[in-house]
């Protein structure tokens, strides 16, 4: 079963806005990733944040995590058309299981 | 560095026939992912190997997949006989461990499999 489920499924957003997506997942985890792809193409890593941290920056990107709550969120700060990609949330589970676990990801639409 | 190289890119076969796809790591990682991703499933883990050994493969769907890492830099993911159902883009990943954990891993750009 998926271990991150991401919401919304689709987000239809106007260029310069901010896009919020959200993740919730089940059992303890060491990390928690972010990922995006773009039509037709592999996934490209964007942020990392672990289980002991409650928020991180990168660039036009924040990630907050609430363990207690199981649910982490990303935030697109003043979106561009190149946002425009499918976002996954990917969970690290906790001990020597390095496997992560992807949700089915938010379809983020952006429109110029 | 190339990144993650996949081939092929695209295959479409028919039922019943041996399907291979080859992966070559980002050189020196240690860890090496094979995933497959449809719509209905959505990206799901088959097998992953550490320093060339297969560490899980509980995803592999059935007997008809298998997949060997015969060295460091390349890995093959089988399907014999395949079937439509094994429709399907197929990613391979890799990733370099580091105190005891695995952080950011690179994927290649896909297999995009038929079965007529």
């Amino acid at each position: 079963s998926q271990q991150g489920e991401e919401d919304p499924q689709a987000l239809s957003i106007q260029e310069g806005e901010n896009a919020t997506m959200n993740c919730s997942y089940k059992t303890s985890i060491n990390n928690l990733q972010w990922y995006r792809q773009n039509s037709g193409r592999g996934l490209v890593h964007l942020i990392l944040i672990r289980s002991n941290e409650r928020e991180k920056h990168s660039g036009r990107l924040r990630v907050t995590l609430d363990t207690s709550k199981k649910s982490s969120s990303l935030l697109i700060t003043a979106s561009r058309a190149a946002d425009t990609a499918s976002y996954f949330c990917a969970t690290e589970g906790g001990g020597s299981n390095y496997k992560l676990t992807f949700g089915k990801g938010t379809l983020l639409t952006v429109n110029p | 560095d190339a990144g993650v190289i996949q081939s092929p890119r695209h295959e479409v076969t028919e039922m019943g026939q041996e399907v291979t796809l080859r992966c070559k790591p980002i050189s020196g990682h240690d860890y090496l992912f094979w995933y497959r991703q449809t719509m209905m499933r959505g990206l799901e883990l088959l097998i992953y190997f550490n320093n060339n050994v297969p560490i899980d493969d509980s995803g592999m769907p059935e007997d008809r997949f298998s997949a060997k890492m015969p060295n460091a830099s390349f890995s093959t993911l089988k399907i014999q006989p395949s079937e439509p159902r094994d429709s399907a883009v197929y990613f391979c990943a890799s990733s370099l461990s580091s105190g005891g954990a695995i952080d950011t891993q690179y994927f290649g750009p896909g297999t995009r499999l038929t079965v007529l």
